[in-house]
């Protein structure tokens, strides 16, 4: 069985705030793989990140960066310093291998960034 | 440039009515998934296809019916058997069936029943 639990709804920040979004999973396999994915308003999901379970280093990516810490099974998403722009619905997702060369593919519920100017 | 396509962007149904969905990839992938998203809710796969000729059900399936004649192309039918048809319905895909692809998503069609 395999889970994806965002636990914060909505968050609402004001601008230049900065702002962690959380991600646990579960899963027993020890080969998958975690993602980050924007909704902005206009709807279409915007790929930002995808992390494999062997590695556990952090990423940074201009404002973004996310903590990936296997003890924990967590995928946590920062945003420094954020912008109005960054005003959207977040998931993360978990890919788990299947047979014949198959996956199974989980979105989380979704948190909802709201940044106030 | 490369990319999802789907069309239309808002459509609008009578109730008893079937509508087909489209979405066209030029990404040379050879999976793709349609989901369905309710008004703040997460996403629920509806149906997937590996590659071309086959297609497979998701969570969601009852209701709806897809084909994959063409590897570019994966259109979705909403028929007069879904009870509540109305939502956000995205379309993705990905290089391969297999853990570890990210999927690309097309900028979703609005589908509302009158």
């Amino acid at each position: 069985a395999q889970k994806v639990t965002q636990a914060q709804t909505e968050i609402s920040v004001v601008e230049k705030e900065d702002v962690t979004l959380d991600c646990v999973y579960e899963t027993r396999d020890t080969t998958y793989y975690l993602f980050w994915y924007k909704q902005p308003p206009s709807g279409e999901l915007v790929f930002l990140i995808r992390r494999n379970s062997f590695d556990e280093q952090n990423e940074i990516s201009g404002r973004y960066s996310w903590n990936f810490q296997k003890s924990t099974s967590s995928f946590n998403f920062t945003i420094t310093a954020s912008q109005v722009v960054d005003s959207a619905v977040y998931f993360c997702a978990l890919s788990e291998a299947r047979d014949n060369y198959g996956q199974n593919f989980v979105f989380g519920p979704g948190t909802r960034l709201s940044v106030l100017p | 440039d490369g990319g999802i396509t789907q069309s239309p962007k808002y459509l609008f149904r009578k109730e008893g009515q079937n509508v087909t969905l489209s979405c066209e990839q030029n990404l040379n992938h050879d999976a793709m998934y349609w989901y369905r998203q309710d008004p703040g809710q997460g996403l629920r796969l509806i149906y997937y296809s590996q590659i071309v000729n086959d297609f497979q059900k998701g969570d969601i399936a009852e209701g709806y019916s897809v084909s994959r004649e063409k590897k570019e192309s994966f259109p979705l039918t909403v028929t007069s058997a879904q009870k509540n048809p109305t939502a956000f319905y995205l379309c993705a895909s990905s290089m391969r069936y297999r853990a570890g692809n990210e999927q690309f998503f097309g900028p979703g069609t609005r589908l509302t029943v009158l």
